[in-house]
């Protein structure tokens, strides 16, 4: 079975500062990998995803993913973080076919201070 | 083009109610998914459908739920009597198949309070 940890429930960091967001995956094979962001009262909103192909994988909102097979990891990435990109992020991970529902982790809340 | 729609936004019904909750895909997407959030157990899966048919409903919790899709616009899930557990957000999702795409949007949810 498919499964995904985010091992940090919540992060601070402050305006300006790098971030990085951890997950780990498992999965039998190779997995679609999804990130998504969640405002307070709001909808998923989707971030990146990853297929195959090139690992570093760039997407909206100056975020960036790295899928690193030999850790089973899917990290998010941001170089410089803004005070709207306080939220709730969640990594998922899918099947190519087969069962196509989203297994998710459980969540990192990120909180910036100014 | 519209995202996913949902509705209502927020529900608050008393024990013992029937409770519907409506949703509608984005335009040429084929599957379509209900997904429940808890502080509890996170974002689940309760069921999922393809062409309006289900295909996998193993992760809805017991015979008060039930899910219906009639056309490739519109479906429901409905919660027949309803407890304060079932106190949750509850997200439809929707995606097309084909390529190597399988991105699925989600709509903005909704909130159901169960007194």
């Amino acid at each position: 079975a498919q499964s995904v940890t985010q091992p940090d429930i919540h992060i601070t960091v402050s305006e300006g500062a790098s971030l990085e967001l951890r997950c780990n995956y498992s999965y039998g094979a190779t997995p679609y990998l999804f990130w998504y962001v969640q405002s307070p009262g709001q909808g998923l909103q989707l971030l990146l995803k990853y297929f195959s192909g090139d690992t570093l994988v760039q997407g909206i909102k100056g975020f960036e993913a790295e899928f690193k097979r030999s850790q089973s990891s899917f990290n998010l990435r941001k170089p410089s973080v803004h005070w709207s990109d306080a939220a709730e992020y969640f990594c998922a991970v899918g099947a190519a076919a087969g069962r196509r529902a989203l297994t998710f982790g459980s969540g990192t809340r990120l909180q910036v201070q100014p | 083009d519209a995202g996913v729609i949902q509705s209502p936004r927020h529900e608050v019904t008393e024990m013992g109610q029937e409770v519907t909750l409506r949703c509608k895909p984005i335009s040429g997407h084929d599957y379509l998914f209900w997904y429940r959030q808890t502080m509890m157990r996170g974002l689940e899966l309760l069921i999922y459908f393809n062409n309006n048919v289900p295909i996998d409903d193993s992760g809805m919790p017991e015979d008060r739920f039930s899910a219906k899709m009639p056309n490739a616009s519109f479906s429901t899930l409905k919660i027949q009597p309803s407890e304060p557990r079932d106190s949750a957000v509850y997200f439809c999702a929707s995606s097309r198949s084909g390529g190597r795409t399988d991105t699925q949007y989600f709509g903005p949810g909704t909130r159901l309070t169960v007194l």
